[in-house]
């Protein structure tokens, strides 16, 4: 059974960093087959895409954030990470990291974490 | 960036109705069209890919149909549990983008 898994700090302070790390279970990080993904959700709003990481280092970036984030992976923890830089108080959502169906499949995130709250505030 | 207009941004209906929601996008994305059900507190879950594909395990009372930039999310005879929010995303190029939503509650 897949499962991903965020965890992280659930409070950062303006103008500095947000990092969250997403642990999955159940499937290779190391698959061709995936793309592993970030989507955010302000409190009330809809879903806003991140970016997504192949198990190779490839990225896709959101070009809205592209200057403050970056997504990395690690693929002997099964582990794929974001870190968003110089962040205000509207980076305040819930983060969910998600796979994403990629090679050989229709793309769509089809597993997702259960979300982590992270409040910018000082 | 591809914009994806949904329509309407909320709705009421009864256990038992037929929903329709639209989902317009800003240029032709073929069918490369997803949609997810929110229900509150919880991650999303996707219900239809391509357009009109049903995920796996997904009742077929769910439907999906269009392609170009004219697209439509049917359910075709509400259930209780079908009470939640309704997003499309497309895929056809980065940035992904996600429709604003479609909030659907009990009349």
């Amino acid at each position: 059974q897949v499962q991903l898994q965020e965890s992280g700090p659930g409070l950062a302070k303006p103008s500095e960093a947000l990092s969250l790390t997403c642990s999955v279970s159940g499937a290779s990080i190391s698959s061709s087959r995936y793309y592993w993904g970030w989507i955010r959700q302000p409190p009330g709003k809809g879903l806003e895409w991140i970016g997504n990481i192949y198990y190779s280092g490839n990225t896709h970036y959101s070009p809205s954030l592209r200057s403050r984030v970056i997504i990395s992976i690690d693929t002997s923890r099964n582990q794929f990470f974001l870190k968003l830089s110089s962040v205000t108080a509207a980076d305040t959502a819930v983060y969910y990291c998600a796979r994403l169906l990629w090679s050989g499949f229709s793309p769509r995130f089809d597993y997702w974490g259960q979300g982590a709250l992270v409040t910018v505030s000082s | 960036d591809i914009q994806l207009t949904q329509s309407p941004s909320s709705l009421s209906a009864s256990v038992g109705d037929r929903v329709t929601i639209t989902c317009q996008a800003s240029h032709d994305i073929t069918n490369f069209l997803n949609w997810y059900q929110q229900k509150p507190g919880k991650a999303p879950k996707v219900l239809i890919y391509d357009a009109f594909n049903l995920e796996a395990g997904v009742p077929s009372r769910f439907s999906g149909s269009g392609s170009g930039t004219d697209f439509t999310f049917t359910i075709s005879s509400l259930q209780p549990e079908d009470f939640a929010t309704y997003y499309c995303q497309q895929y056809d190029n980065f940035p992904y983008t996600f429709g604003q939503g479609t909030k659907l509650e009990i009349k």
